[in-house]
């Protein structure tokens, strides 16, 4: 039931973009993505709604495709700051069990 | 300032003894959650709790036990049952189900 992420990890240099995915075998009814840096708590990035718009937050933008049940985080012009692990999450069911991916591994690269 | 605080920071259990692990938050918030994190992995959820007085085990609710008699307050018990409970723990708490997480510091748990 845990949403599967792709890549596992990625190694960019500033300036370079990349996409992470995220896909389910169950019905999607909302995406949220965090950041984790190492060590400490995650943060909340975004969340994406069954029937919303594509969201953004600065360089970094998510869009949410229902048909197949997949969302996509894109970070363009990568900086230092965006390192960390990427996850997705979403909930299921009558009380709204939660569940993240098993995360991207993202290492941005001076 | 609102947040969510765990404490303690650090924690050792020694075999047969239960701990318990403090998680406070003042977002009025109505959902919260716990989950165990293992080295390089994702989060597990353990417990959820929805509203005062309720609350629903996660995938991984063996060993441990929570209460929610206050809507502020969500404590987790790591029971003797838990044979492998080194790991890191975070609690999250959301102003309703399904709505963005917001996270403790963590509490980092280890056997004596």
């Amino acid at each position: 039931q845990q949403p599967v992420q792709s890549p596992q990890a990625v190694i960019l240099r500033e300036g370079e973009d990349a996409v992470i995915n995220c896909s389910s075998s169950k019905a999607l009814y909302s995406v949220h993505w965090y950041r984790q840096k190492h060590g400490e708590a995650p943060v909340f990035l975004m969340i994406l709604l069954k029937g919303g718009e594509q969201k953004g937050h600065e360089k970094i933008s998510a869009s949410f495709n229902e048909k197949k049940q997949q969302s996509s985080l894109y970070l363009t012009a990568s900086q230092l700051s965006y390192s960390g692990t990427y996850f997705c999450g979403t909930g299921w069911g009558n009380f709204n069990k939660f569940y993240f991916g098993s995360g991207t591994k993202l290492n941005v690269k001076p | 300032d609102g947040g969510i605080t765990q404490s303690p920071k650090y924690l050792f259990r020694k075999e047969g003894q239960n701990v318990t692990l403090s998680c406070e938050q003042n977002l009025n918030h109505d959902a919260m959650y716990w989950y165990r994190q293992d080295p390089g992995q994702g989060l597990r959820l353990i417990y959820y709790s929805q509203i005062v007085n309720d609350f629903q085990k996660g995938d991984i609710a063996e060993g441990y036990s929570v209460s929610r008699e206050k809507k502020e307050s969500f404590p987790l018990t790591v029971t003797s049952a838990q044979k492998n409970p080194t790991a890191f723990y975070l609690c999250a708490s959301s102003i309703q189900s399904n709505q963005p997480q917001h996270f403790g510091d963590g509490t980092r748990l280890s056997i004596l």
